[in-house]
């Protein structure tokens, strides 16, 4: 079973703090994603990455920088937490392979920034 | 821009009815649609994936129906239970595994 795990299942930061979410997945995938999750918003991408050292911005990128030194570990970084960056973190994998292909989620870090 | 939209927003039945949930897109160029399940607090479980060119998948209880042309989705689940109260999601899927976009979900609570 491909299995995404997350570092935090809940984290309080203080805003201005610098706030490191790690994301490890064990099934060699290429792709990987960070979403955040919001109460009427639904899920909003991010970043997403599709191989190491390479990123791509999702819809949502502002306040927020990600890196993936290794395929299996794709970080996200709050250079500066502000209070509307409270939410639900989630970190998804999937294989690069053309239509054939599932995305696969972690647990999810519940963040808030006080 | 693709737009995924859930109908309904919630849904409450009694434990043993069928029922079906809806998931519309605006482009029907996708590559797969799948559909997940989140319990509250919690990350997302993949349910079915259904690839461009198939019509339908079933797992167990489960069955989801795609229809590109017309831009929908369904998923059917038989004979409900009360686990199976839980947000269902669907998701657009773009080339290699890129550019999913998601659904709002529809919030189901199924009674004993």
């Amino acid at each position: 079973d491909v299995k995404v795990t997350q570092s935090s299942r809940y984290l309080v930061k203080r805003t201005g703090e610098k706030v490191f979410l790690e994301c490890v997945q064990d099934m060699d995938h290429e792709n990987m994603f960070w979403y955040r999750q919001d109460p009427g918003l639904g899920l909003r991408l991010i970043y997403f990455s599709y191989d190491v050292k390479m990123k791509e911005k999702g819809d949502i990128p502002e306040g927020y920088s990600v890196s993936r030194e290794k395929k299996e570990r794709f970080s996200l970084i709050l250079e500066s937490a502000s209070t509307n960056q409270t939410s639900m973190y989630l970190c998804a994998s999937s294989p690069h392979a053309g239509g054939d292909y599932e995305q696969y989620f972690g647990p999810g870090t519940r963040l808030t920034v006080t | 821009k693709q737009e995924v939209t859930q109908i309904p927003a919630a849904l409450s039945v009694p434990e043993g009815e069928n029922l079906v949930l809806n998931c519309s897109f605006t482009d029907s160029a996708i590559y797969n649609l799948q559909w997940f399940r989140q319990d509250p607090g919690k990350g997302l479980t993949s349910l079915l994936l259904i690839q461009s060119s198939q019509r339908e998948q079933t797992s167990g209880r489960l069955n989801a129906s795609l229809d590109k042309s017309s831009g929908r989705s369904t998923l059917y689940i038989a004979a409900s239970q009360p686990g199976d109260s839980a947000t269902y999601l669907c998701a657009a899927g773009g080339n290699y595994g890129q550019n999913f976009v998601f659904g709002p979900g529809t919030r189901l609570s199924v009674l004993p």
